[in-house]
């Protein structure tokens, strides 16, 4: 696609209920992060894929947080049992390459209201 | 839209003028430094970046310099312009988790026409 695109924009939920965001970086990209973004602050990382591999998921703020990237294109990060905490800005970002020093996409991101 | 600008420094110009927006960064071995613009309603776009075996780095109207031995990153914009407004993050990265970015607090720019 010509840039990242996640899906939905907005989510209002009840505390409790589970919640799955997507992203779809773009193709070709083998690089795809998710971060959290709270108001007013800079994006704060979850967890990262290469390709399908997740090496990294030490951001996850707790087991209630789990992504995906089974074919190493779309990924999902899913909130279990959310909690008002958990509102904030969920953005993705994508990558050509495992090189750090390629440059991060981002998505415009979901915002997540628990009530 | 989103407001990523509401409990930030903000920093206020006159269109035309020189902007300087400073970022303090506390690991001593980050070894990489991306700066990041981010709109209203959308997600931070890369702007221009700088490893740490450098100490100035000049793109298009911008320039970002390092100084390793206080820790401080700053980002110019010369002849700032009404598009520059926006909220500004500095990014750093080590070499013990390359692919992990920490981003700073951020600082909004308002430029004034």
């Amino acid at each position: 696609g010509a840039g990242v695109s996640q899906s939905p924009r907005y989510k209002v939920t009840k505390r409790g209920q589970d919640v799955t965001l997507r992203c779809d970086p773009i193709s070709s990209h083998a690089t795809l992060y998710w971060y959290q973004q709270a108001l007013g602050q800079g994006p704060e990382f979850l967890t990262y894929f290469n390709y399908e591999a997740q090496p990294d998921k030490s951001g996850l703020p707790s087991d209630r947080f789990s992504a995906e990237r089974p074919e190493g294109s779309i990924s999902t990060l899913t909130i279990q049992r959310t909690e008002q905490r958990d509102s904030a800005m969920y953005r993705c970002a994508s990558s050509f390459g495992q090189s750090p020093t390629d440059t991060q996409y981002f998505g415009p991101g979901t915002r997540l209201t628990v009530l | 839209g989103e407001s990523v600008g509401l409990h930030l420094p903000t920093l206020s110009v006159q269109e035309g003028d020189n902007s300087i927006i400073n970022c303090a960064y506390s690991n001593s071995a980050s070894d990489y430094f991306i700066w990041y613009k981010q709109e209203s309603g959308k997600g931070p776009q890369f702007i221009i970046d700088i490893r740490s075996n450098m100490d100035k780095r000049q793109g298009q109207r911008v320039t970002v310099l390092l100084n390793k031995t206080v820790k401080h990153l700053s980002l110019q914009i010369a002849a700032t312009q009404p598009g520059d407004s926006a909220v500004y993050f500095c990014a750093e990265r080590s070499v013990a988790n390359f692919n992990k970015f920490y981003f700073g607090s951020g600082t909004k720019l308002n430029v004034k026409p």
